[in-house]
Order: C-alpha cells, then structure tokens, then sequence
C-alpha cells in the first residue's frame, strides 16, 4: 500500500499569510493526488485534482504543485474561511489512501 | 444539479450489521464511480471502497481494513449506492460518506461528496 506523510500536522497562522502543506508520497504515484479541505461537520471539498488542476470554483489563492512523490499545496493568502483541514489523497493504486491531515488553525 | 444523501447511519452493537444507503440524483447514476469514505471522531478520513461504473461491470475495490467485512452495491433503478456492513468493530465508528468520482486524465477523483451518516458501534 502507498503510504502517505503530510507536514506539518497542525500549522497556526494570520489572515493575509502564505500557507505551504506538503504531502509525500512511499513510492512514486505520477501526478494522481488531490486535495481536499474539510471543515467540523461538513463533507470534505475538492480543492486541487491531478497534482495542480484547480476544482471549478475554487479560488486562485490555492495551488498545487509537485509529481513523484512529492506535492504542495499552497495557500497564498490565507483567509477566514480557510481555517480547516486539508488532507491529500494518492489515486495511483488501491487501496487508495488519505493522508493524516494539516490542521490550519488561527493565530 | 448532482446531490448525494446517505442515510441509514445509527447505533449498533459490535458484531452486528448495518446498511448505508446513498441516493444520487441529477446525474448518469450508472455512468459514475462510486466511493465510500469515512471519517472516525479524532482522526482522519480513510477511504473504504469503491464501485466502478456499469461499463467497467460494477466491480469494487476495498480498504484492506474492511474486505471482507464490508460490500459494496449499487441499484442503478433506483439511483442509490449501498455499504453493507458486518462484523462491525468499534473502531468502525464514524461518518460515513459516498462520494461521486469523475474521470481526469484516466483517473477518476471524487468531485462531489454527500453530507455524511453517521454510524456508532457500541455495546
């Protein structure tokens, strides 16, 4: 099974910072992570498909990067309503898998 | 618009079962992959299985920490997905989510998501 790693596990920052997560990968997986963001009590939300593809509707702030087995996800100014947390997920093999989880909180 | 509500979430006893049902509408239900996720109370989401689309003949695929406990089905007729679940374990205490996985690139990624049911296994 690919294993999964993100860090930090939990990040305290401000309104208006620039947030990097970084999710790696036990073996190569190509470009086929996405990242989802989930907030207490709802459904998790597509961010990022395909490594660095932006879901419809998200805004720009957010943006992936990487291949292989590692991968960023970059929040470039951070906003109220991005305090959440934000999981990678690795579709190149089953089982597919989640990463642990960064949870962004407020400073 | 597509709109995914499960249900059948509840209390149970270890060793017992449980269905989960999840009805789809405003799509191609039989066109679509199908997962399940979960997310336990102070952890992370873990992914439980999925249900390929009609043209690839239904065929599932299963964490390695529910196969065998766990099957997946789907009723096309009626839009809905199902998890049925057996030999439940307290650990299999969460939320549970079906979620609707469209295709980039060869691979399918879970676009549109239900609001969860939730599932506790307790004596």
């Amino acid at each position: 099974d690919i294993q999964l790693t993100q860090s930090p596990s939990f990040l305290s920052a401000s309104v208006g910072d620039r947030v990097t997560i970084t999710c790696r990968a036990s073996q190569g997986i190509s470009s086929y992570l996405a990242w989802y963001q989930q907030k207490p009590g709802k459904a998790p939300k597509l961010l990022i498909y395909a490594a660095f593809t932006l879901q419809s509707g998200v805004p720009s702030r957010f943006s992936g990067s990487g291949s292989g087995t590692e991968f960023t996800l970059t929040i470039s100014s951070l906003q109220p309503e991005d305090f959440a947390t934000y999981y990678c997920q690795q579709l190149n093999s089953y089982p597919l898998t989640f990463g642990p989880g960064t949870k962004v909180d407020i400073k | 618009e597509v709109q995914l509500v499960e249900s059948g979430g509840g209390l149970v006893q270890p060793g017992g079962s449980l269905r989960l049902s999840c009805a789809a509408s405003g799509f191609s239900f039989s066109d679509h992959y199908m997962d399940w996720v979960r997310l336990a109370p102070g952890k992370g989401l873990e992914w439980v299985g999925r249900s390929r689309n009609k043209a690839n003949s239904y065929t599932t695929e299963y964490a390695a920490s529910v196969k065998g406990r766990f099957s997946i089905s789907r009723d096309d007729s009626k839009n809905s997905l199902y998890l049925q679940m057996n030999s439940l374990k307290t650990d299999d205490t969460a939320v549970y989510y079906c979620s609707r996985a469209d295709f980039s690139g060869g691979i399918p990624y879970s676009f549109y998501w239900g609001q969860g049911t939730l599932v506790t296994v307790s004596s």
